[in-house]
């Protein structure tokens, strides 16, 4: 059963630093990875979504790295501001579309 | 491009009582999923529809939550009776052939 851990559950930074939010997964048999962004109350937003044969996407100041084999992914976030205050999770699919999602982390960025 | 709608946002019952979510996918969508997301943690998969059939459904509590999606295009999740364990935000998703979902704004169930 795929199990997916997000380290740290909460960050605290001040504002411009860059960041960097940890995600594994105990099945390496994944058919993609997705990061999320969730504000409170609200529903998720995709941010990037890696397929298995990727290594990493980028989108803006964003970037997803995904390695399989150790069943590990990186968000880095260049350059943080007060709007990236959210709850960012991590999810992976298995062939079946079977999504599975870490608890995530709390990210508060400080002016 | 409309996003995936749900409704009601909020719902607050008492425990025993019955409670229904509706949610429209986006437009083509053939793949619709139910999650549950309790305080804290990530969503977790309820049910998953492939038009209108079940795909996945092992995660349901069968013996109170029901979900259906008769035309393959809207679905209602059912939950009778209530109880205060099933407080949680309730998340519908939708997505193709690509896998990548997209998620609706939520409804967040308060069971008293």
């Amino acid at each position: 059963k795929q199990e997916v851990t997000q380290i740290p559950a909460a960050l605290s930074v001040p504002e411009g630093e860059n960041l960097v939010l940890n995600c594994s997964f105990t099945d390496s048999a994944i058919y993609n990875l997705q990061w999320f962004r969730q504000d409170p109350g609200k529903g998720l937003t995709s941010l990037l979504l890696i397929q298995s044969s990727q290594r990493e996407q980028t989108s803006g100041r964003l970037n997803a790295s995904l390695d399989k084999s150790s069943g590990r992914s990186t968000l880095y976030i260049a350059a943080s501001q007060p709007g990236d205050s959210a709850t960012y999770l991590c999810a992976v699919s298995d062939n079946n579309n079977d999504m599975r999602f870490g608890a995530g982390t709390r990210l508060t960025v400080k002016p | 491009e409309a996003g995936v709608a749900q409704s009601p946002r909020y719902k607050i019952i008492e425990k025993r009582q019955s409670v229904a979510f509706w949610c429209n996918p986006i437009s083509g969508h053939a793949t619709l999923y139910w999650y549950q997301q309790i305080l804290g943690q990530g969503p977790k998969l309820l049910i998953q529809f492939q038009n209108n059939g079940v795909v996945d459904d092992s995660q349901l509590p069968k013996d109170r939550f029901s979900a259906e999606r008769l035309k393959g295009v809207d679905s209602t999740l059912k939950i009778q009776p209530a109880k205060l364990e099933d407080s949680a935000v309730y998340l519908c998703a939708s997505s193709t052939d690509s896998y990548e979902q997209y998620f609706g704004p939520g409804t967040r169930l308060t069971v008293t």
